[in-house]
């Protein structure tokens, strides 16, 4: 089943703007990871943030991570058209079993 | 980084048949993979846990019977559908944890549509 829930579904932004998207979860996590998938093709690991770590960057994207409200957002800076794809946040469980959440439709006009 | 493959990349079956799709890993062992189904416009659904040397778990709701899985060596699982029905046509994706950095290497994916 599916862990949480993710928002907003969709977002359209214009390029060189900002992009949040919010995920939500249920049960106690190891770590909570994010992902990208293009249309129709495989997943692209973006960034991983474990449980007891509260913030993380790698290169444009901010990745924050709040326990006590079971909650994780994921900040995309200055977006590019390049950009535009579904995201999808997933948490980890000791085992490594992913719960995926049901993703936020990124696109980014030009 | 570590890299997972998928075969066949796509196929199209009758209904009734069987079709089995395989899930690499190329540079490193796994003793885990794992079988998600992705609907079109849906999040990923995990299927099941392959396990080398054991055998499959399975979600909740995932007929073991229909679905078999075979974790034949440490770089290797695959996934067999039996009689699949068009309602099994999906988006078919493992994944294999690599323990050391708890990151999960994902294959690119089988499209399987059942006619």
């Amino acid at each position: 089943s599916q862990q949480g829930e993710e928002d907003p579904q969709a977002l359209s932004i214009q390029e060189g703007e900002n992009a949040t998207m919010n995920c939500s979860y249920k049960t106690s996590i190891n770590n909570l990871q994010w992902y990208r998938q293009n249309s129709g093709r495989g997943l692209v690991h973006l960034i991983l943030i474990r449980s007891n770590e509260r913030e993380k960057h790698s290169g444009r994207l901010r990745v924050t991570l709040d326990t006590s409200k079971k909650s994780s957002s994921l900040l995309i800076t200055a977006s590019r058209a390049a950009d535009t794809a579904s995201y999808f946040c997933a948490t980890a469980d000791s085992w490594g079993k992913l719960q995926f959440g049901a993703g936020t439709q990124v696109v980014v006009t030009p | 980084g570590a890299v997972v493959s998928q075969h066949p990349s796509w196929v199209i079956c009758k209904s009734g048949t069987s079709v089995k799709i395989e899930c690499r890993s190329l540079d490193f062992q796994a003793t885990t993979m794992f079988w998600y189904r992705q609907f079109p416009k849906q999040s990923l659904m995990l299927m099941a846990t392959s396990n080398e040397g054991s055998k499959a778990t399975y979600e909740q709701g995932v007929e073991k019977d229909k679905f078999l899985i075979n974790h034949a060596s440490l770089t290797l699982s695959t996934l067999t559908v039996t009689s699949a029905h068009p309602e099994d046509s999906s988006f078919y994706i493992c994944s294999a944890p690599f323990w050391l950095d708890y990151e999960q290497y994902f294959g690119p994916g089988t499209r399987l549509t059942v006619t």
